[in-house]
This record gives structure tokens, sequence and C-alpha cells, in this order.
């Protein structure tokens, strides 16, 4: 199974500032038929379902607010969100979509400090 | 547009076998490149990938879990059923269903509510 790390646990910025998850894979998640990262980020508020934000590692999903963004450097993930509002109290996924089985990381806690 | 709803048990016994069912609309299981899966969620804890039937029937199962699980789908009723059996209380968890198109996003774009299940005696 491919293994999927998040840090940090939990994340405590000020509101307008900017905030940073990491997500490491155990293994490669690209296809370089495509070159594409089967790479996914959700965002999962308390009582709701998860939320796709990011996928392909770094394509927006529709409606999605531009302040999120997604990057990659070798298994190495990146979600940040520039300037954080009060509605992105959440905790964040990562998830792989490369292998079965499809794995998630642990998850990220975002709070306004 | 597209909507996703569990439906099932919410308290299940030891041993007893969990059937759960997705009913969606707003596109079809009929269409190339669309699948419905199965996603769990203990209480508190991180997301687990469980199963996944695409459009063409190709079934999907987490290793770790394929011998106590059975995805199926029903086109004609937008239906998606997951079976799993020998239910432990381990497995308390909310269930969600989620739709995965491999020819856009590739990820799960869509999800219902979830179900929140209970294994109890």
């Amino acid at each position: 199974d491919i293994v999927m790390t998040q840090s940090p646990d939990s994340l405590a910025v000020s509101l307008g500032e900017r905030a940073t998850i990491h997500c490491k894979s155990s293994q490669t998640v690209l296809y370089t038929s495509n070159n594409k990262n089967y790479l996914a980020w959700y965002q999962q508020k308390p009582g709701q379902p998860p939320k796709l934000l990011i996928y392909w590692a770094s394509t927006r999903e529709s409606g999605v607010p531009d302040r999120f963004s997604g990057s990659e450097s070798g298994t190495d993930f990146t979600l940040t969100i520039s300037s954080l509002q009060a509605e992105d109290v959440a905790i964040y996924y990562c998830q792989q979509y490369y292998n079965i089985p499809y794995t998630f990381g642990q998850g990220t806690k975002l709070e306004i400090k | 547009q597209i909507t996703l709803k569990e439906s099932g048990p919410t308290l299940v016994k030891p041993t007893q076998t969990l059937t759960l069912t997705c009913t969606f609309s707003g596109f079809s299981l009929t269409t190339s490149g669309v699948g419905v899966g199965w996603i769990r969620q203990p209480p508190g804890k991180a997301l687990e990938w469980l199963a996944l039937i695409y459009w063409d029937d190709d079934k999907r199962y987490s290793p770790s879990l394929k011998s106590r699980l059975t995805i199926t789908k029903d086109t004609s009723k937008n239906q998606v059923v997951l079976t799993m059996s020998n239910m432990d209380p381990v497995d308390t968890a909310t269930f969600y269903c989620a739709q995965k198109d491999y020819y856009a996003s590739g990820s799960f774009n869509y999800w219902g509510q979830g179900t929140l299940v209970t294994v109890s005696s």
C-alpha cells in the first residue's frame, strides 16, 4: 500500500495569514504516460462529507476559491491557503488514487490562532 | 446537479452482514469513465477507502477487506450496493459513497452526506 503521511497533524494560523499543509507519499504517484500526479486534497468540516479541493496535485476543482493551491515536488505535495479565512477551519486530507488501495493521509486539523 | 445518498441500518450486531445502498442522480453509471466508491470514517478518525465499481462493472476492493466486501450496481435504479460481512464493533463508522470520473478529475468529486453505522450487541 502507498502510505500518505501528512504534516503537521494540527496547525493554527492567524486570519489573513498563509497556511501550508504537507503530504508525502511512500512511493511515486506520477503516471509517466500522462505526466500527472494522482493526488487529491479534500476539506472536511465538522459533520460534513469531504469536499474535493484539488486534483492531479495542482488543479483546483471548479468553485474552489483561488486562495487554495496545490504543488508537488517528487513525492512531496503541498496544499497552500494563501490568506486564511474563518470558513477554512477544517480537517484537510490528501489522497492518492494511483494504486489500489486508494489511501488517505491521517488528516491535518487547521484552526484559527 | 449530482447527488448521492447512502441508506441502510444505523445499528448492526456483531457477526451480522451490513448492506448499504447508494442512490444517486445527475449522472449515469453507464457513462464511460464513471465509478461509484465507498469510503468509511470511524468517529474522530481518518478516511478509509473500501471499494469501487466502474461503468463497465470493473470492481476494485481494499485488499485488507476484500474477503468481507461485495459491491454491485443496478443502473436501472441508479443504485450501488455495498455488503460487508462479519461486522465487528471496530467497523463502527460513517460510510460515504462518492462519484469518481476517471477521465475528469480521477478522484472523488461528489460525496453523499454519509450514514453512521454502529456495531453493537
